[in-house]
């Protein structure tokens, strides 16, 4: 199972803390991506990074950061300045070109 | 801008019935399209995609550029198809995603 791996799976945090979702593929994949999954408004790209110590703002990206130090691994930090941050977020992997996008199984955050 | 639509937030069909999964997309170039599918309990994976013309347990689905669409189509449709779809393009740099839309198959 897996390739690209997400923890944890559920993760609990109280309002004004800041909160980092971990993010690791072992497929030697170029590209990663950020994904914020809310009822009826489908998958809404946060950040995304083509190669190493490089990543780009997508639609949603206000109140997150991300790092992409390592090939491997693409974490997303939830900052206190997300104002609505309780959602469920999903990782993915392609190969450069936009190619098939493989993701994990999701981190579900829930502040309190 | 590139945008895709999926009007349907639910569809309802009963087993055995066709089914259709609308989508509309939005590009200036040439796209690279695809469906993915997500199970209950399971990771969001990919169904289709346009450049392999595959038939993939059963659904199709067919580029038309002329109304800019890429629906997703099966014949007769089972209760294991009952899950949440999203159709998606990419611009090689990054993947946009519909809203999805629920199928539900009635036994």
């Amino acid at each position: 199972d897996g390739g690209i791996t997400q923890s944890p799976k559920y993760l609990f945090r109280k309002e004004g803390q800041n909160v980092t979702l971990s993010c690791e593929q072992n497929l030697n994949h170029d590209a990663m991506y950020w994904y914020r999954q809310d009822p009826g408004q489908g998958l809404r790209l946060i950040y995304y990074s083509q190669i190493v110590n490089d990543f780009q703002k997508g639609d949603i990206a206000e109140g997150y950061s991300v790092s992409r130090e390592k090939k491997e691994s693409f974490p997303l930090t939830v900052t206190s300045a997300q104002k609505n941050p309780t959602a469920f977020y999903l990782c993915a992997s392609s190969r450069q070109g936009g190619t098939e996008a493989f993701f994990g199984q999701g981190t579900r955050l829930t502040v309190v | 801008a590139q945008r895709v639509t999926q009007p349907e937030k639910l569809l309802s069909v009963f087993k055995g019935a066709p089914v259709e999964l609308k989508c509309n997309y939005s590009y200036s170039g040439s796209p690279e399209l695809f469906w993915y599918v997500q199970y209950s309990r399971q990771r969001l994976q990919l169904l289709l995609r346009h450049i392999s013309r595959e038939s993939i347990k059963g659904f199709t689905a067919d580029l038309n550029k002329g109304e800019t669409s890429f629906h997703l189509k099966k014949p007769f449709a089972q209760e294991e198809d009952s899950a949440m779809y999203y159709c998606a393009l990419s611009d090689r740099n990054q993947f946009y995603f519909g809203t999805g839309t629920s199928l539900t198959v009635i036994p």
